[in-house]
């Protein structure tokens, strides 16, 4: 069955670094999300991506991200400047359609540890 | 804002019952409902999808309802397992407006645990 993969599974980095954070979607899918989970916390939209540019980002969505989709497979999540608050597990997932009960397959997650 | 909120917050049950999980929702405009499954340190997995026409919908021992009236569904577990012992994450969805597929909303989960 076709799967969302994500590296790395996990990334320990210090405060104030980049991280880019990486995703292979479904080789058909045209949409692309990113999202996060805080320990202990819910899964939180941080923004989607279609046509290669954004469609929609949420407030946590700030300056200090951005998403590239650099080749055909490739769809990158990266964190310019890292903060304390930005440990969290990080989703990525990726829908065939736009409307509609469209599935979103997730990826098992990269989790970022900021020390 | 747009909230989805779940009860009980956790639920231990015995291998073999059933138990059925709620959620209320407050999402605007309202595209479809989903349930998923999450285990520990993994992604979401679906389980259902409902859209606001569709009242119930099963995939094998699991069955959701919608009353899309109320904003209120649920999940049924029939004949629970101890492979069923996860979170599980109502989810609701918002279409957007400018072709960006859908915004998920999603609930805090309830952390179902079964026992022997």
């Amino acid at each position: 069955e076709p799967e969302v993969t994500q590296t790395p599974s996990h990334q320990v980095t210090q405060m104030g670094q980049e991280v880019i954070l990486r995703c292979v979607p479904i080789s058909n899918h045209l949409y692309f999300y990113w999202y996060r989970q805080i320990l202990g916390q819910k899964v939180e939209f941080l923004v989607s991506f279609y046509n290669n540019e954004i469609s929609e980002k949420s407030e946590i969505f700030d300056d200090q991200f951005s998403v590239e989709r650099p080749d055909g497979s490739n769809f990158t999540l990266k964190i310019r400047s890292t903060k304390l608050e930005d440990s969290a597990m990080y989703f990525c997932a990726s829908s065939w359609t736009l409307v509609g009960a469209n599935v979103l397959t997730f990826g098992a997650g990269s989790r970022l540890t900021v020390l | 804002k747009n909230q989805v909120e779940q009860s009980p917050q956790s639920l231990i049950i015995l291998e073999g019952k059933n138990c059925t999980l709620q959620c209320n929702y407050t999402v605007s405009p309202f595209s479809n409902l989903r349930w998923y499954k999450q285990d520990t340190g993994r992604g979401p997995v679906s389980l259902t999808i409902m859209t606001f026409s569709e009242n119930t919908k099963s995939n094998g021992r699991y069955t959701a309802t919608l009353d899309a009236d109320t904003k209120q569904s649920s999940l049924h577990i029939t004949a629970s397992q101890l492979s069923d012992s996860a979170s599980y994450i109502c989810v609701v969805s918002e279409e957007l407006r400018r072709g960006g597929g859908n915004k998920l909303t999603f609930g805090t989960g309830t952390q179902l645990k079964v026992e022997l």
